[in-house]
């Protein structure tokens, strides 16, 4: 079984351009979660989606958007970037939804917006 | 507004010795706990978890501790060994939400020196 992988690894843009990082859950995982790590933080939640339904969001704005797939892969899109989008963008997958489930996380995506 | 804090950005313990490892949580709808453990260029593994109905749970050298009433939890690592150097997140959750919205500490960072 392989594990929760993360594409680009890193990346960088300029302010006000858009950009999608994607997630390849565990086979058979339902519900995936996407988290923002600034520097000298922990992870943040922006969002969890369950059977390709957004299920429920952190305090993040509009311009951060998600899909998820049938074939357990996800995106997370964020339009108009902003300097202190600058972060670590993990993803993290579980069996089920609800807090009982096992995250199992990803290496993450390190964007810097300049 | 932090809702979990870790106090310490760093710990050093001599390996052999114990590790305490603290965490503060302000809100007092959490009643579900986790301890994640990161590596650098890895994503966070899961480590151990307490629920409130619990004040300790084992796991081999692993002990959470969480003391409801002063809202604080611990994580006790005995013994220490080098391969447990890494950044420890304490994490939070409510068990009454439906999806995993998991808030997390900032980190503490534990060099175990051989």
């Amino acid at each position: 079984e392989t594990g929760v992988t993360q594409s680009p690894t890193h990346l960088i843009k300029t302010r006000g351009q858009q950009v999608t990082l994607r997630c390849s859950s565990q086979s058979g995982h339902n519900t995936v979660s996407w988290y923002q790590q600034a520097l000298g933080q922990g992870p943040q939640f922006i969002f969890q989606y369950y059977r390709e339904e957004e299920n429920g969001r952190g305090n993040f704005p509009p311009r951060f958007s998600g899909l998820q797939f049938p074939n357990y892969s996800s995106e997370l899109n964020v339009n108009a970037l902003e300097l202190d989008d600058s972060a670590l963008y993990l993803c993290a997958s579980s069996l089920d939804q609800g807090t009982y489930n096992e995250q199992f996380f990803g290496p993450g995506t390190r964007l810097t917006v300049l | 507004d932090q809702q979990v804090k870790q106090n310490s950005p760093s710990l050093s313990v001599q390996e052999g010795r114990i590790s305490i490892l603290n965490c503060d949580y302000t809100n007092s709808m959490f009643d579900y706990f986790l301890w994640y453990k990161k590596y650098p260029a890895e994503g966070p593994t899961f480590l151990i978890s307490i629920s409130s109905i619990k004040d300790k749970n084992e796991d081999g050298r692993f002990t959470v501790f969480l003391n409801k009433s002063a809202k604080h939890l611990s994580l006790h690592i005995v013994p220490s060994q080098p391969g447990d150097s890494a950044v420890y997140f304490c994490a939070a959750s409510s068990m009454k939400t439906s999806y995993d919205k998991v808030i997390f500490g900032p980190g503490t960072s534990l060099s175990v020196i051989p």
